[in-house]
């Protein structure tokens, strides 16, 4: 069965302190692995789609990078509006079903 | 352009009532699913439409009914839904579920309804 974990399970930054959340996962097949960003009773945001271990994927203050048992998401100088909880997901090529972690809620405070 | 729309926002029923959610995409997906999310819990897959065709029902009660009309839209009937039935409803697409091309697997979710059942 496939098990995706996350931590921490929460993390509060000075506005501008970098850090770093995890994701493991134990997965037969890897698909992908998935980044979300979910704000408050909103509909999760995709962010990074990840493929084969070494890779690596940015945006703005975000970069994404995997190996074969875990997953980092590095976050540059953050501000308060990175605020939001952060989801990773694993896509199995046995069953094709997204399966989630229950994410690392990160408060920005300025 | 990445966007999934549902509508309402928010719902409140009654136990004994019956809706509609509905899920529109225009991004060509052939792909759509429903999932529920419970307050500080990840999202759980309901069910999975395929080229129009339901693929995956995990096990979801007969309360929930899910139809897929045609390839944009998907909505989810709610008949006679339980109190423990409140949550967050969200509908996501992909170009496909079984996908040739990585990027074909990518799901897009949509802002979700907001149900409430008294």
């Amino acid at each position: 069965e496939d098990q995706v974990t996350q931590s921490p399970e929460a993390l509060r930054l000075q506005e501008g302190e970098s850090s770093s959340l995890n994701c493991s996962y134990t997965v037969s097949g890897l698909r992908g692995l998935f980044w979300y960003r979910q704000d408050p009773g909103k509909g999760p945001e995709f962010l990074f789609t990840l493929y084969s271990a070494g890779e690596e994927k940015e945006k703005e203050r975000l970069k994404a990078t995997l190996t074969k048992k875990e997953s980092f998401l590095h976050i540059t100088a953050p501000k308060p509006e990175d605020s939001a909880t952060y989801l990773c997901a694993v896509l199995n090529f046995g069953n094709e079903k997204l399966t989630f972690g229950t994410g690392t809620r990160l408060t920005i405070i300025p | 352009d990445t966007e999934v729309t549902q509508t309402p926002k928010h719902l409140v029923m009654g136990m004994t009532n019956k809706k509609s959610l509905k899920c529109e995409q225009h991004m060509g997906h052939r792909a759509m699913y429903w999932y529920k999310q419970k307050a500080k819990k990840p999202p759980e897959l309901m069910f999975v439409y395929s080229y129009e065709k339901l693929s995956i029902n995990e096990s979801v009660p007969s309360r929930f009914s899910p139809e897929c009309p045609n390839s944009s839209l998907l909505n989810l009937h709610l008949h006679a839904l339980q109190p423990e039935d409140s949550a967050l409803y969200l509908c996501a697409s992909s170009y496909r579920r079984l996908g040739l091309v990585n990027r074909e697997v990518e799901q897009f979710f949509g802002p979700g309804t907001r149900l409430t059942v008294l």
